[in-house]
Protein backbone atom coordinates (compact mmCIF):
# COMPACT_ATOMS: atom_id res chain seq x y z
CA UNK A 1 0.00 0.00 0.00
CA UNK A 2 1.51 3.58 -1.11
CA UNK A 3 -0.62 6.07 -0.23
CA UNK A 4 -4.22 7.30 -0.32
CA UNK A 5 -6.21 6.38 -4.05
CA UNK A 6 -8.94 7.89 -5.24
CA UNK A 7 -10.98 7.16 -8.03
CA UNK A 8 -12.36 8.12 -10.48
CA UNK A 9 -9.55 10.92 -11.21
CA UNK A 10 -11.60 12.50 -13.59
CA UNK A 11 -15.66 12.62 -13.81
CA UNK A 12 -17.28 14.47 -16.06
CA UNK A 13 -21.46 14.24 -15.54
CA UNK A 14 -24.63 15.93 -16.77
CA UNK A 15 -26.56 18.13 -14.31
CA UNK A 16 -29.28 16.66 -12.58
CA UNK A 17 -27.15 13.37 -12.39
CA UNK A 18 -25.62 11.57 -9.47
CA UNK A 19 -21.94 10.84 -8.89
CA UNK A 20 -20.15 8.28 -6.56
CA UNK A 21 -16.42 8.68 -5.65
CA UNK A 22 -13.94 6.45 -3.91
CA UNK A 23 -11.56 6.62 -1.54
CA UNK A 24 -9.34 3.69 -0.40
CA UNK A 25 -6.85 5.01 2.45
CA UNK A 26 -3.78 3.87 3.91
CA UNK A 27 -4.84 0.30 5.31
CA UNK A 28 -3.73 0.56 8.89
CA UNK A 29 -5.24 4.27 9.06
CA UNK A 30 -8.25 4.75 11.30
CA UNK A 31 -9.24 8.33 10.14
CA UNK A 32 -10.42 9.54 7.02
CA UNK A 33 -11.33 13.04 5.30
CA UNK A 34 -13.12 14.39 2.53
CA UNK A 35 -11.95 17.98 1.31
CA UNK A 36 -13.12 20.04 -1.52
CA UNK A 37 -11.33 22.27 -3.44
CA UNK A 38 -12.29 24.87 -6.24
CA UNK A 39 -9.70 26.60 -8.59
CA UNK A 40 -7.72 28.82 -6.85
CA UNK A 41 -8.68 27.92 -3.79
CA UNK A 42 -7.76 26.13 -0.62
CA UNK A 43 -9.00 22.75 0.34
CA UNK A 44 -12.52 22.99 2.45
CA UNK A 45 -13.63 20.40 4.95
CA UNK A 46 -16.41 18.74 4.42
CA UNK A 47 -16.77 15.70 6.44
CA UNK A 48 -14.49 12.89 8.68
CA UNK A 49 -14.61 9.37 9.78
CA UNK A 50 -12.83 7.37 12.78
CA UNK A 51 -13.11 4.13 11.89
CA UNK A 52 -16.66 3.48 10.52
CA UNK A 53 -18.22 6.74 12.29
CA UNK A 54 -18.95 10.05 10.55
CA UNK A 55 -17.79 12.30 13.32
CA UNK A 56 -18.10 15.22 11.76
CA UNK A 57 -19.98 16.77 8.71
CA UNK A 58 -19.52 20.66 7.39
CA UNK A 59 -22.35 22.90 6.90
CA UNK A 60 -20.84 22.85 2.94
CA UNK A 61 -22.43 19.25 3.05
CA UNK A 62 -25.97 19.74 1.71
CA UNK A 63 -28.75 16.84 2.05
CA UNK A 64 -27.32 16.24 -1.52
CA UNK A 65 -23.99 14.95 -0.21
CA UNK A 66 -23.46 11.90 1.43
CA UNK A 67 -20.60 9.96 2.42
CA UNK A 68 -20.18 6.19 3.92
CA UNK A 69 -16.86 4.09 5.21
CA UNK A 70 -18.55 1.05 5.88
CA UNK A 71 -16.57 -1.53 7.76
CA UNK A 72 -14.09 1.52 8.62
CA UNK A 73 -12.28 0.45 5.43
CA UNK A 74 -12.70 2.21 2.04
CA UNK A 75 -15.44 5.43 1.82
CA UNK A 76 -17.57 6.47 -0.84
CA UNK A 77 -18.83 10.15 -1.32
CA UNK A 78 -21.82 10.73 -3.50
CA UNK A 79 -23.41 13.66 -4.74
CA UNK A 80 -27.22 13.60 -6.02
CA UNK A 81 -28.57 15.79 -8.72
CA UNK A 82 -25.50 17.46 -9.39
CA UNK A 83 -25.06 21.24 -10.04
CA UNK A 84 -22.59 23.61 -11.51
CA UNK A 85 -21.54 24.68 -8.58
CA UNK A 86 -20.12 21.02 -7.67
CA UNK A 87 -17.22 21.45 -10.35
CA UNK A 88 -14.75 20.74 -8.01
CA UNK A 89 -11.69 18.62 -6.62
CA UNK A 90 -12.83 16.09 -4.06
CA UNK A 91 -9.63 15.50 -2.07
CA UNK A 92 -9.35 12.84 0.32
CA UNK A 93 -7.17 11.89 3.19
CA UNK A 94 -6.23 9.90 5.83
CA UNK A 95 -4.23 9.54 9.17
CA UNK A 96 -3.46 7.39 11.89
CA UNK A 97 -5.03 8.38 15.09
CA UNK A 98 -5.95 12.60 15.06
CA UNK A 99 -4.99 14.55 12.36
CA UNK A 100 -3.32 17.62 14.53
CA UNK A 101 -0.72 14.49 16.04
CA UNK A 102 0.15 12.52 12.90
CA UNK A 103 0.57 13.23 9.55
CA UNK A 104 -2.73 13.64 7.13
CA UNK A 105 -1.78 11.27 3.77
CA UNK A 106 -4.25 12.89 0.80
CA UNK A 107 -4.75 11.11 -2.47
CA UNK A 108 -4.33 12.81 -5.55
CA UNK A 109 -7.90 13.61 -5.94
CA UNK A 110 -11.21 13.18 -8.17
CA UNK A 111 -11.74 16.38 -10.31
CA UNK A 112 -15.50 16.71 -10.74
CA UNK A 113 -17.50 18.61 -14.10
CA UNK A 114 -20.64 19.07 -13.85
CA UNK A 115 -22.03 20.24 -17.73
CA UNK B 1 -12.96 28.09 15.60
CA UNK B 2 -9.70 28.64 13.29
CA UNK B 3 -8.77 30.26 10.49
CA UNK B 4 -6.28 31.29 8.40
CA UNK B 5 -4.61 33.75 6.01
CA UNK B 6 -1.71 33.81 3.59
CA UNK B 7 -0.40 37.00 2.09
CA UNK B 8 0.19 36.97 -1.62
CA UNK B 9 -1.65 34.91 -3.62
CA UNK B 10 1.09 34.63 -6.36
CA UNK B 11 4.79 34.94 -5.36
CA UNK B 12 7.45 35.24 -7.77
CA UNK B 13 11.33 34.70 -7.11
CA UNK B 14 14.16 34.14 -8.89
CA UNK B 15 16.10 30.82 -8.90
CA UNK B 16 18.68 30.76 -6.03
CA UNK B 17 17.28 33.92 -3.73
CA UNK B 18 15.12 33.70 -0.97
CA UNK B 19 11.33 32.43 -0.68
CA UNK B 20 9.20 33.98 2.14
CA UNK B 21 5.25 32.82 2.24
CA UNK B 22 3.74 34.17 4.74
CA UNK B 23 1.02 32.89 7.00
CA UNK B 24 -0.80 34.00 9.86
CA UNK B 25 -3.55 32.26 12.05
CA UNK B 26 -6.51 32.57 13.90
CA UNK B 27 -7.05 30.17 17.04
CA UNK B 28 -9.19 30.17 20.35
CA UNK B 29 -6.87 27.18 21.45
CA UNK B 30 -3.16 26.24 20.69
CA UNK B 31 -3.25 25.27 17.39
CA UNK B 32 -1.39 22.48 15.71
CA UNK B 33 0.15 24.28 12.18
CA UNK B 34 0.92 22.99 8.96
CA UNK B 35 2.58 23.84 5.47
CA UNK B 36 1.20 21.49 2.79
CA UNK B 37 2.61 21.93 -1.13
CA UNK B 38 0.25 20.74 -4.37
CA UNK B 39 1.94 20.63 -7.48
CA UNK B 40 -0.36 20.54 -10.45
CA UNK B 41 -2.77 17.38 -10.53
CA UNK B 42 -1.68 16.38 -7.58
CA UNK B 43 -2.78 16.00 -4.13
CA UNK B 44 -0.98 17.84 -1.35
CA UNK B 45 2.01 17.16 0.52
CA UNK B 46 3.05 17.80 3.92
CA UNK B 47 6.02 20.14 4.01
CA UNK B 48 6.19 20.19 8.00
CA UNK B 49 4.34 20.92 11.18
CA UNK B 50 4.41 22.58 14.16
CA UNK B 51 2.94 20.68 17.34
CA UNK B 52 4.14 22.56 20.23
CA UNK B 53 7.65 21.42 20.15
CA UNK B 54 10.63 23.67 18.85
CA UNK B 55 9.39 27.13 16.96
CA UNK B 56 11.89 26.53 14.18
CA UNK B 57 10.52 23.50 12.22
CA UNK B 58 12.41 22.27 9.32
CA UNK B 59 10.52 20.67 6.88
CA UNK B 60 11.69 18.53 3.82
CA UNK B 61 13.09 19.76 0.64
CA UNK B 62 14.86 22.63 2.43
CA UNK B 63 12.32 24.40 3.72
CA UNK B 64 11.50 25.57 7.31
CA UNK B 65 9.02 27.64 9.12
CA UNK B 66 9.05 29.71 12.42
CA UNK B 67 6.30 29.81 14.91
CA UNK B 68 5.51 33.01 16.56
CA UNK B 69 2.53 33.07 18.76
CA UNK B 70 3.02 37.02 19.45
CA UNK B 71 2.52 37.53 15.87
CA UNK B 72 0.40 34.47 15.27
CA UNK B 73 2.18 34.00 12.57
CA UNK B 74 3.87 30.44 11.00
CA UNK B 75 5.92 31.54 7.72
CA UNK B 76 7.69 29.70 5.71
CA UNK B 77 11.36 30.27 4.22
CA UNK B 78 14.15 28.64 2.08
CA UNK B 79 17.05 30.23 1.41
CA UNK B 80 17.72 29.12 -2.19
CA UNK B 81 14.90 29.00 -4.87
CA UNK B 82 15.10 25.70 -6.86
CA UNK B 83 13.03 25.37 -10.38
CA UNK B 84 11.13 22.51 -8.86
CA UNK B 85 9.62 24.71 -6.02
CA UNK B 86 7.36 26.35 -7.87
CA UNK B 87 3.53 24.90 -6.79
CA UNK B 88 0.85 25.55 -4.79
CA UNK B 89 1.60 26.11 -0.74
CA UNK B 90 -1.44 26.25 1.51
CA UNK B 91 -0.71 26.99 5.54
CA UNK B 92 -2.99 24.91 7.88
CA UNK B 93 -4.47 25.04 11.25
CA UNK B 94 -5.82 22.51 13.15
CA UNK B 95 -7.01 23.08 17.09
CA UNK B 96 -4.30 20.98 19.32
CA UNK B 97 -7.89 18.42 20.07
CA UNK B 98 -7.28 17.46 16.47
CA UNK B 99 -10.09 17.91 14.50
CA UNK B 100 -9.89 19.11 10.85
CA UNK B 101 -8.07 21.23 9.12
CA UNK B 102 -8.47 24.58 8.05
CA UNK B 103 -6.85 25.50 4.86
CA UNK B 104 -5.48 29.09 3.96
CA UNK B 105 -6.57 30.34 -0.15
CA UNK B 106 -3.05 29.35 -1.28
CA UNK B 107 -0.25 30.66 -2.25
CA UNK B 108 1.46 30.03 -6.20
CA UNK B 109 5.02 30.17 -6.01
CA UNK B 110 6.53 30.77 -9.66
CA UNK B 111 10.64 30.31 -9.75
CA UNK B 112 12.06 32.28 -12.55
CA UNK B 113 15.49 31.35 -14.01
Amino acid sequence: DTGVSQDPRHKITKRGQNVTFRCDPISEHNRLYWYRQTLGQGPEFLTYFQNEAQLEKSRLLSDRFSAERPKGSFSTLEIQRTEQGDSAMYLCASSLGAIGNTEAFFGQGTRLTVV
Amino acid sequence: AQSVTQLGSHVSVSEGALVLLRCNYSSSVPPYLFWYVQYPNQGLQLLLKYTSAATLVKGINGFEAEFKKSETSFHLTKPSAHMSDAAEYFCAVSAISGQNFVFGPGTRLSVLP
